[in-house]
């Protein structure tokens, strides 16, 4: 299994929308509605944004949304805010119980 | 409060076997519907799952590394254990512990994270 296809890098102004975006298969991403995106600030453990594509844990603001078309989902950062300047990581369920991680995207808020 | 801690040695030599430990806070191993995985970072990389292990003793590993791991628990102590053999230098990285997110049905996002715990594999 190769790890999902992020780009690397992402930037935006406060205030703007960015979104990144992960490509797999359809052995994963396009497989499965299972879908999910991490936000990792620098020395900290990753936390949950996103899961199954679309849905959001309580606690994570409304501008954060996921989508997904075929073998790509996106994650979409609405209203940018200096604080979600960090690293987003997809995930993907891949078939027996196995996920997949992408190779991470740092988003840069100018 | 419920947490996660991971601990294990900070340096292993090239060959030696790995043995980490999670230990859980605020809610029981062994609770129906719980899983717990364990994911690394190398330094400056990406994320990679290793493997999960389920209330009922279900285990499951990563493809490409199966062959080296074990995932075990320890109700007693409410611990989740991770045995990795023949180390290298590309196991160098930050080791987390993760609870699965209880609504998920297969196991696919991650809801609580430990704070990670760093290995270098060196001589």
């Amino acid at each position: 299994q190769s790890a999902l296809t992020q780009p690397p890098s992402a930037s935006g102004s406060p205030g703007q929308s960015v979104t990144i975006s992960c490509t797999g298969t359809s052995s994963d991403v396009g497989g499965y509605d299972y879908v999910s995106w991490y936000q990792q600030h620098p020395g900290k453990a990753p936390k949950l944004m996103i899961y199954e594509v679309a849905r959001r844990p309580s606690g994570v603001p409304d501008r954060f949304s996921g989508s997904k078309s075929g073998n790509t989902a996106s994650l979409t950062v609405s209203g940018l805010q200096a604080e979600d300047e960090a690293d987003y990581y997809c995930c993907s369920y891949a078939g027996s119980n196995t996920v997949i991680f992408g190779g991470g995207t740092k988003l840069t808020v100018l | 409060q419920v947490t996660l801690t991971e601990s294990g040695p900070a340096l292993v030599k090239p060959t030696q076997a790995l043995r980490l430990t999670c230990t859980l806070s605020g809610f029981s191993v062994s609770s129906t519907g719980v899983r717990m995985n364990w994911i690394r970072q190398p330094p400056g990389k990406a994320l990679e799952w290793l493997a999960r292990i389920d209330w009922d003793d279900d285990k499951f590993y990563s493809t490409s590394l199966q062959s080296r791991l074990a995932i075990s628990k320890d109700t007693s102590r409410n611990q989740v254990v991770l045995t990795m053999t023949n180390t290298g230098p590309a196991d160098t990285a930050t080791y987390y512990c993760a609870r699965t997110l209880s609504r998920s049905p297969v196991g696919d996002a991650f809801d609580l994270w430990g704070q990670g715990t760093v290995v270098t594999v060196s001589s």
